[in-house]
Formats: C-alpha cells, sequence, structure tokens
C-alpha cells in the first residue's frame, strides 16, 4: 500500500514558465511533508518541506501548498530554470524516524 | 556541511557473489538507512538503524542484510547476488528526532549490476 503517491511520471515546462509537481498521500497523521531533487548520477537532495500545521512554504522560487482536506500537496517553481530539470520526490515520515517516498516526477525545463 | 559517502558508484558482480556496499557519515547522525531507487517504483526502504548494532527492516529487506558496528559505518550486504537486485543503492543518515527540520542527507548512490 503506497502511502505517498506522484501520478504524474513526467513533466515538461518552458523555461521562465511555472512548474506544478503534485503529491497525494493516504495518511492522515503525517506530521510533515519534504520535497526531494535528484540529478542523475547524485543523490536526493533536500529541497523544502511543510508542517501539515501549516498549508503553505515559501523558499526563494519554491513554494509548497499543503492541502490536507484532499491529502494533496503540490510544489510550485517559478520561473523555471533549466538547472531545475531533475527527478522531483515527495516524502512523508512513515514511522520511527523513516521516509516513505513517493515514485518521483521527472521534470524537463525547456529552453 | 553533512558527508554521507559511499565507498563505490559503479559495481559489477555475479550472481551468486556476496555484495558489500559501504557508507560512511561524518555528522554523527544516529540514523543511518539504505533505500533503493528504480524506474516508476521510486526511492524504497531496505533497512534502516538507529544506533551501533541496532537494525531494522525496511519494506524489502529481503535478500539483504546490514551491519552497523561503527556509529558513522553502515554497510548493506548482499549473501547472495541476483539479477534482480541491479539497482540503484542510496545510503543516507540523519539526526534522531529532528523532523521536518533536518531531513536526511543521501550519498551519490552505487549503481550495481548483477550480472
Amino acid at each position: 500500500d503506497q502511502q505517498v503517491k506522484q501520478n504524474s511520471p513526467s513533466l515538461s515546462v518552458q523555461e521562465g514558465r511555472i512548474s506544478i509537481l503534485n503529491c497525494d498521500y493516504t495518511n492522515s497523521m503525517f506530521d510533515y511533508f519534504l520535497w526531494y531533487k535528484k540529478y542523475p548520477a547524485e543523490g536526493p537532495t533536500f529541497l523544502i518541506s511543510i508542517s501539515s500545521i501549516k498549508d503553505k512554504n515559501e523558499d526563494g522560487r519554491f513554494t509548497v501548498f499543503l492541502n490536507k482536506s484532499a491529502k494533496h500537496l503540490s510544489l510550485h517553481i517559478v520561473p523555471s530554470q533549466p538547472g531545475d530539470s531533475a527527478v522531483y520526490f515527495c516524502a512523508a515520515p512513515g514511522g520511527n524516524e523513516k521516509l516513505t517516498f513517493g515514485t518521483g516526477t521527472r521534470l524537463t525545463i525547456i529552453p | 556541511d553533512v558527508k554521507v559517502t559511499q565507498s563505490s558508484r559503479y559495481l559489477v558482480k555475479r550472481t551468486g557473489e556476496k555484495v558489500f556496499l559501504e557508507c560512511v557519515q561524518d555528522m554523527d547522525h544516529e540514523n543511518m538507512f539504505w533505500y533503493r531507487q528504480d524506474p516508476g517504483l521510486g526511492l524504497r526502504l531496505i533497512y534502516f538503524s538507529y544506533d551501533v548494532k541496532m537494525k531494522e527492516k525496511g519494506d524489502i529487506p529481503e535478500g539483504y542484510s546490514v551491519s552497523r558496528e561503527k556509529k558513522e559505518r553502515f554497510s548493506l550486504i548482499l549473501e547472495s547476488a541476483s539479477t534482480n537486485q541491479t539497482s540503484m543503492y542510496l545510503c543516507a543518515s540523519g539526526k534522531q528526532g529532528a523532523g521536518e527540520n533536518s531531513p536526511l542527507h543521501f550519498g551519490n548512490g552505487t549503481r550495481l549490476t548483477v550480472t
């Protein structure tokens, strides 16, 4: 049973436009959510997080929105840049301080 | 900056071989994890450890074991490698009890091919 789901395997966005990556979850008890970014041949790196008591968290070009009633979160990148091309994973604490990850969305920014 | 170092970037092994993947972290983190990444399946947790000599099974432990003799080192062992263990293996470490404010730090991964 996958507790964190990313239903879009890939997304292409024009440079300068907004990228929106989506994530759904099933466990309403998650305390927080995180987004990681992964380049090929590198490990994932932490991007941004949001507590379950908030509905928005912003860090520069990156904003994460949380809709608890819909059990949905989204990552907005604006404006999108070529260096944003990567695989993005959403994650939630799966209990005992381990993280459960989604399947990832490959974002391609078109120059 | 936290550094998580995986000893090999690429490994090619034969079916049936015993394989050791090594991971070292330099931030005195209590928690360490082994994940594998496969296309369409994301990151799946194999094993994790909260302390020296402690280990817990993750979601896909079959065919693997782990060893944590020192706090900074966490080894993943494939007892008898099989072709379905061909994958990217990622080690991570994290501070205990940190939650959203201190997320996991990953190594650069070991791409293992079993032929």
